[in-house]
C-alpha cells in the first residue's frame, strides 16, 4: 500500500539559508501535518492543512510557511535557517472521512543547520 | 489544553522481561483518541495502537497488551517476553475529534533499551 512520501530524506543547510521540504500524502487522504521533532524530545505539532486551507496552527515559528496544493502535496518552506532548526521533520495524512483520524507518518526529513 | 505525560524517561530490562510503559493523560475533551508509536533508532514513527475514548476494553496483539483506564487517565503499553528488537522510543499520544483533521499531543517519550 503506498505510504507518505517525504523528500528529501536528508539535508544539509547552512544558517541564513532557505529550505523546502516536500510531503506527498497517501493518495485521497485530504489532510496533512508537519510535525518538527528536535533531538531526544517528542515531536511538535507545527502546522496542518485541509482540503488545501489552514486547519490548525501550532508552534510554527514565523520564517517557516506552509502550503497544501491542489494535488494534495504539501510544502514546509523554512527560511533564515538557524542552528536550533536541525530536527526531524514529519509530515503525516490522514482522511477525514467518516472521522478517522488515523494519521499515517512519513519517514521524516533529517535537516542539518550547520 | 492537552496533555501527555510519560514518567519513565529510560527503561532498561533483559531480554524475556515483561515491561511496563506508563502513560497519563490531560484532557478537557469528552471524546479522543489514544495512540502508541514505536521510535527504533531509524528514526520513523512506527504506529502501534489507536484507542477511542469510548471503548476501554483492553487490547491484546500478541506480546503487546493495553491497558485503558478512563477513571485514572491512563493509557499503559506492556510488552510482554521482551526482544532486543523492541530497544526504541515509545510514544503515547493523544487527539481530538475534529472534522477537518487533528493534531497529535505526544508524551516525551519513554527510552526503551532491551539487553540480551
Amino acid at each position: 500500500a503506498a505510504g507518505v512520501i517525504q523528500s528529501p530524506r536528508h539535508l544539509i543547510k547552512e544558517k541564513r539559508e532557505t529550505a523546502t521540504l516536500k510531503c506527498y500524502p497517501i493518495p485521497r487522504h485530504d489532510t496533512v501535518y508537519w510535525y518538527q521533532q528536535g533531538p531526544g524530545q517528542d515531536p511538535q505539532f507545527l502546522i496542518s492543512f485541509y482540503e488545501k486551507m489552514q486547519s490548525d496552527k501550532g508552534s510554527i515559528p514565523d520564517r517557516f510557511s506552509a502550503q497544501q496544493f491542489s494535488d494534495y502535496h504539501s510544502e514546509l518552506n523554512m527560511s533564515s535557517l538557524e542552528l536550533g532548526d536541525s530536527a526531524l521533520y514529519f509530515c503525516a495524512s490522514s482522511s477525514t472521512d467518516r472521522g478517522d483520524t488515523e494519521a499515517f507518518f512519513g519517514q521524516g526529513t533529517r535537516l542539518t543547520v550547520v | 489544553a492537552q496533555k501527555v505525560t510519560q514518567a519513565q524517561t529510560e527503561i532498561s530490562v533483559v531480554e524475556k522481561e515483561d515491561v511496563t510503559l506508563d502513560c497519563v493523560y490531560e484532557t478537557r475533551d469528552t471524546t479522543y483518541y489514544l495512540f502508541w508509536y514505536k521510535q527504533p533508532p531509524s528514526g520513523e514513527l512506527v504506529f502501534l495502537i489507536r484507542r477511542n475514548s469510548f471503548d476501554e476494553q483492553n487490547e491484546i496483539s500478541g506480546r503487546y497488551s493495553w491497558n485503558f483506564q478512563k477513571s485514572t487517565s491512563s493509557f499503559n503499553f506492556t510488552i510482554t517476553a521482551s526482544q532486543v528488537v523492541d530497544s526504541a522510543v515509545y510514544f503515547c499520544a493523544l487527539s481530538d475529534l475534529k472534522t477537518s483533521g487533528s493534531r497529535l499531543t505526544f508524551g516525551e517519550g519513554t527510552q526503551l533499551t532491551v539487553n540480551p
